[in-house]
């Protein structure tokens, strides 16, 4: 099967821009995480989407970070405005109960 | 919410000798713990993993073994390959936390040739 498929691979943006990221998981896989992953550190839990509905978005600093899964396919993760410490790697995750969780390749943010 | 600690942060072998990653959770309603190993400029990819009701598991050169009462676990990794040289997760799910998981610090392992 597919992975789980992330673009771009790589933004360069200044501070205050607004960024845009896409996840398009497992074919059928219901339940879709994203991770921010600073540097040196192990992925944090930005957001879960069980289909197109929110499960967990308490660790997402919503002032400036959204997200959506408007058909309970694909997913895009957004930052308006971005900050310094914005910059890290967005992992994208899909999940179903036969396979269990399988990352995408992330999408490196350095904000400048 | 649950918390994941893992040592060492780095870890440097020669090659064939044994490598040991220890973490500890802090939730007792954890009962699914993954290993993942992440290579440079790609993401997070499982190696092993443990639920609750077993207290051992092994696949060819990699073990995990588990202890509910010290809520620790580790990875053993044997006869160490240069190719195993990554950093690698540990993480922990609870089942009281929606089915995320908690991903230890990391550590990275280096192996010599």
């Amino acid at each position: 099967e597919a992975g789980v498929a992330q673009s771009p691979r790589y933004k360069i943006i200044e501070k205050r821009q607004s960024v845009a990221f896409w996840c398009n998981p497992i074919s059928g896989h219901a339940t879709l995480y994203w991770y921010q992953q600073i540097l040196g550190q192990g992925p944090k839990l930005l957001i879960q989407f069980q289909n197109n509905g929110v499960v967990d978005d308490s660790q997402l600093p919503k002032d400036r970070f959204s997200a959506e899964r408007l058909k309970g396919v694909d997913s895009t993760l957004k930052i308006q405005p971005a900050k310094l410490e914005d910059s890290a790697v967005y992992l994208c995750a899909s999940r179903s109960t036969a396979s269990g969780y399988t990352f995408g390749s992330g999408t490196r943010l350095t904000v400048v | 919410g649950e918390n994941v600690e893992q040592h060492p942060s780095t870890l440097s072998v020669q090659e064939g000798d044994s490598a040991v990653i220890k973490c500890t959770y802090s939730d007792s309603a954890s009962n699914y713990f993954p290993w993942y190993k992440q290579e440079l400029g790609k993401g997070p990819q499982l190696i092993i993993d443990i639920r609750s009701n077993v207290g051992e598991k092994k696949d060819q050169r990699i073990a995990v073994t588990l202890n509910k009462t010290a809520k620790h676990f580790s990875l053993h990794i044997t006869e160490t390959q240069p190719e195993d040289s990554a950093v690698y997760f540990c993480a922990a799910r609870s089942n009281n936390a929606g089915n995320m998981l908690t991903f230890g610090g990391g550590t990275r392992l280096m192996v010599k040739p």
